[in-house]
């Protein structure tokens, strides 16, 4: 089956600086890659996606890259804000799956201010 | 749009008691509906998958006797943890797809379940 592993576990980051979190997964038939925030006591949110017909995307600060060859895929936040403190995770899932995901450790993102 | 609810939020519940929690898609039909557990400090570990009106799919070491999973309408399923111990404890979430050519999830808010 798939496995993803994710990279750093925590992160910490001064307010204003770009942070990148990786991933890398290991079932070449993977397709899609959504990327979820989960804040304190709360569910994750679905906060950027990509899809493997596509090499990068971007949503005002925050961008995902894929490289299809390589397997890995990775998230960057660009001029960090305190709110943007949470645990990320990436995932990873693949037609004719039901649509089951399957999701790094995480990481835990601290911006400094 | 895509908004996922749980009710309740947070449970407390004395061992060998039964806990029901409510997972709905408030504006959209989920065709597919997934029960994840979480525990402190780790990853989200797929608990069950289930499509509306049929039986769940539960994943290996997961006793379906123990999580009972419903899913009798396109937005609504629910997940009862029966004769509930205190190794139960943990932070249920549940998400939903619109449909199987629509691969992304919309999780709830989760339901944080304790169990004296």
């Amino acid at each position: 089956g798939e496995n993803v592993e994710q990279h750093p576990s925590t992160l910490s980051v001064q307010e204003g600086d770009s942070a990148v979190i990786k991933c890398t997964y290991s079932d070449s038939a993977s397709n899609y890659f959504p990327w979820y925030k989960q804040e304190l006591g709360k569910g994750p949110q679905l906060i950027i996606d990509i899809r493997s017909n596509v090499g990068e995307k971007k949503d005002q600060r925050i961008a995902v890259t894929l490289n299809k060859t390589a397997k890995h895929f990775s998230l960057h936040i660009t001029e960090t804000q305190p709110e943007d403190s949470a645990v990320y995770f990436c995932a990873a899932s693949k037609d004719n799956a039901g649509n089951m995901l399957t999701f790094g450790g995480g990481t835990r993102l601290m911006v400094k201010p | 749009g895509a908004v996922v609810s749980q009710h309740p939020s947070r449970v407390i519940c004395k061992s060998g008691t039964s806990v029901k929690i409510e997972c709905r898609s408030l504006d959209f039909q989920a065709t597919t509906m997934f029960w994840y557990r979480q525990f402190p400090k780790q990853s989200l570990m797929l608990m069950a998958t289930s499509n509306e009106g049929s039986k769940a799919t539960y994943e290996q070491g997961v006793e379906k006797d123990k999580f009972l999973i419903n899913h009798a309408s396109l937005t609504l399923s629910t997940l009862t943890v029966t004769s509930a111990h205190p190794e139960d404890s943990s932070f249920y979430i549940c998400s939903a797809t619109m449909g199987i050519l629509w691969e992304t999830q919309y999780f709830g808010p989760g339901t944080r379940l304790l169990v004296l």
